[in-house]
């Protein structure tokens, strides 16, 4: 079984400070894990993803996400926020038994004040 | 860069009446997910292809709802009759083979509005 917990269902920021948003997942299995963000009214859009290599991810648009193991925690983070990252936020865990089956979180939305 | 294709964006029914989403995957994308979204929630599974096969359609509606692949490339769900609970995004994605197998690519998804 796996499950995955969004945090915060809001976070609010000012302009060009850091973003976190947290992500604790439960697996029976080494997971796959992934954050997707989506702009209003759009599809899901990956922005990056934990295949079991470095436990420090880089993702698009200057996201990073740390793996740890001992926390059972895929947190989100961007260093300076930008308008146009106000969107709805996803962390996904994955594993494989014989094919993938996602499980998504509830979200987070970022809200982000000039 | 290739997309996942779903018709129509946008669609308004009365509850009762039937209706049909389509989803084309990328080209080669062997592994197919019909994901509903309620507003303020997450996407949720309906059900997921392998080809044209069923991996799992646990929380598929069964009494209203069906998801064919025929051929293993694009498909359809439908909803028969609708609700007014059916309101939702209804997104489709696809994933590959190899590495690329669980990451999954997202079409801009159907609006559906029960009346």
């Amino acid at each position: 079984a796996q499950s995955v917990t969004q945090l915060d269902s809001h976070v609010s920021v000012s302009e060009g400070t850091p973003v976190l948003l947290r992500c604790n997942y439960s697996s029976s299995y080494s997971p796959s894990l992934f954050w997707y963000v989506q702009h209003p009214n759009k599809g899901l859009q990956l922005l990056l993803k934990y295949t079991s290599a470095a436990t420090l991810v880089k993702g698009i648009n200057g996201f990073e996400a740390e793996f740890k193991k001992s926390e059972t925690s895929f947190h989100l983070t961007k260093p300076s926020a930008h308008m146009s990252d106000a969107a709805e936020y996803f962390c996904v865990v994955s594993v494989s038994g014989g094919s993938y089956i996602p499980t998504f979180g509830r979200g987070t939305s970022l809200i982000v004040h000039p | 860069e290739a997309e996942v294709a779903q018709s129509p964006r946008y669609k308004i029914t009365e509850k009762s009446q039937a209706v049909a989403f389509w989803c084309d995957p990328i080209s080669g994308h062997a592994t197919l997910y019909w994901y509903r979204q309620i507003l303020g929630q997450g996407p949720e599974l309906l059900v997921q292809f392998q080809d044209e096969s069923v991996v799992d359609d646990s929380q598929l509606p069964k009494d209203r709802f069906s998801a064919e692949r025929l051929k293993g490339v694009d498909s359809t769900l439908k909803i028969q009759p609708a609700e007014l609970g059916d309101s939702a995004m209804y997104l489709c994605a696809s994933s590959g083979s190899g590495q690329g197998r669980n990451i999954q690519y997202f079409g801009a998804g159907t609006r559906l509005s029960v009346l």
